[in-house]
């Protein structure tokens, strides 16, 4: 079955980077983009961006451009996420997810699997 | 940029009850990539809806979706337990975004 496990909570200070990785099973890791969703204390959740597996493309929103990366590793079928520059505010969860079927090999955000979240904690 | 702005922010009902919750897009959003999830607390969100009216795979058929252009809607037909929860609105074109969710509590 589809799985999506991503990496342990993370403490991080004001400043500081933070690189989260979300590791994928059940499917060829390289057929569906992983895009990438947080979600603030009691917050909605927004879109940051997406990484194509299979050549590495990425597209972030705007408002993490120039913060965030996203990279993968094939040989292990692990995306990884890292914001950079942290400040208080980035405090959230943060998801990987997978595209949904329908979308195999596409952009398109429709999430059908979902990691179990990553809590990112940024304190001084 | 879409901005999704979902109504009301909090819907309160009885089990058994019917639930119809909003979803408003600044421009027009193709039906073909509105989605809705749910989520509940502690959990990641689960897909429900796409393409404004298609149910996911293991969706019940209380859950249906409909709209086009700038208004879109989610009705759960009769609320079961399990369906308390919050529910959010999304469009997943190009530069994808969510609505800030409507929170469906029990009344």
């Amino acid at each position: 079955q589809v799985q999506l496990v991503q990496s342990g909570a993370e403490v991080e200070k004001p400043g500081a980077s933070v690189k989260v990785s979300c590791k994928a099973s059940g499917y060829t890791f390289t057929d569906y983009y992983i895009h990438w969703v947080r979600q603030a204390p009691g917050q909605g959740l927004e879109w940051m961006g997406w990484i194509n597996p299979n050549s590495g493309g990425t597209n972030y929103a705007q408002r993490f451009q120039g913060r965030v990366t996203m990279t993968r590793d094939t040989s292990i079928s692990t995306a990884y996420m890292e914001l950079s520059r942290l400040r208080s505010d980035d405090t959230a969860v943060y998801y990987c997810a997978r595209v949904h079927y329908y979308y195999s090999g596409a952009y398109y955000a429709l999430l059908d699997y979902w990691g179990q979240g990553t809590l990112v904690t940024v304190s001084s | 940029e879409i901005v999704l702005t979902q109504s009301p922010g909090t819907l309160s009902l009885s089990p058994g009850e019917r639930a119809t919750l909003s979803c408003r897009a600044s421009q027009s959003v193709s039906s073909t990539y509105l989605a809705w999830y749910q989520q509940k607390p502690g959990q990641a969100p689960r897909l429900l809806i796409y393409g404004a009216s298609s149910r996911a795979t293991g969706i019940p058929d209380r859950f249906s979706g409909s709209g086009s252009g700038t208004d879109f809607t989610l009705t759960i037909s009769r609320l079961e337990p399990e369906d308390f929860a919050v529910y959010y609105c999304q469009q997943y074109g190009s530069s994808p975004a969510f609505g800030g969710g409507t929170k469906v509590e029990i009344k």
